[in-house]
């Protein structure tokens, strides 16, 4: 398996754009998370979903963050618009049945978002 | 929300040197505690995942501890290397909760 995978690795965008990573999770695994990592507040729970479905979405900052899980394999974290302060290291990670806590999370690479 | 506490922040130390690190958490209410390596420009790596009080765990040089009525837990490091210079997550699973809750870390580096 390739692990989680993420792109992109590095978007550089301006202030009002749209912003849209997207995440393939280890395939099997039944629950996707989505983190922010900044220097501020560390690693930080975006929205965890199980089996496709959102269970936990109350990391997500504002309106303007959406994320989707439409299959198995595929979840996309959307910012629209974005703004300079959503700069930040936004890493997927998958785990089997992620509830149950006993299982480790493998996290993808990360996307590296910069709004100027 | 729960309180998860790492200490110490940050921490640098010579080749060949021991060191140790802790992560706090609520006594209270425990389902499993994990810790993670993530080297700089990479992504966490798990390294343990202890449930039970008095989990002691080992990977080659490091190993872990769990004290859960005491609320914390220890990673250790024996005879540092440079390659072991890197941020030490650990994260809390408390029953009720549906995800895990990280700490903020303690980046660790270790001069030759």
């Amino acid at each position: 398996d390739a692990g989680v995978i993420q792109s992109p690795r590095h978007e550089v965008t301006e202030m009002g754009q749209e912003v849209t990573l997207r995440c393939k999770p280890i395939s099997g695994h039944n629950s996707l998370f989505w983190y922010r990592q900044t220097m501020m507040r560390g690693l930080e729970l975006l929205i965890y979903f199980n089996n496709n479905v959102p269970i936990d979405d109350s990391g997500m900052p504002e309106d303007r963050f959406s994320a989707k899980m439409p299959n198995a394999s595929f979840s996309t974290l959307k910012i629209q618009p974005s703004e300079p302060r959503d700069s930040a290291v936004y890493f997927c990670a998958s785990s089997l049945t992620g509830g149950s806590g006993a299982n480790v999370l493998t996290f993808g690479a990360g996307s590296r978002l910069t709004v100027l | 929300i729960l309180n998860v506490e790492q200490s110490p922040q940050s921490l640098h130390v010579q080749e060949g040197d021991s060191t140790n690190f802790t992560c706090s958490f609520p006594s209270s209410n425990f389902y499993a505690l994990h810790w993670y390596r993530w080297e700089t420009a990479k992504s966490p790596e798990a390294l343990f995942v202890m449930t039970l009080n008095g989990d002691e765990k080992k990977k080659g040089r490091i190993s872990a501890t769990l004290n859960t009525k005491e609320g914390y837990s220890y990673l250790y490091i024996k005879g540092s290397q440079p390659e072991d210079s890197a941020t030490y997550l650990c994260a809390f699973k408390a029953p009720g909760y549906s995800t895990l809750t990280f700490g903020k870390g303690t980046m660790l580096l270790v001069s030759p």
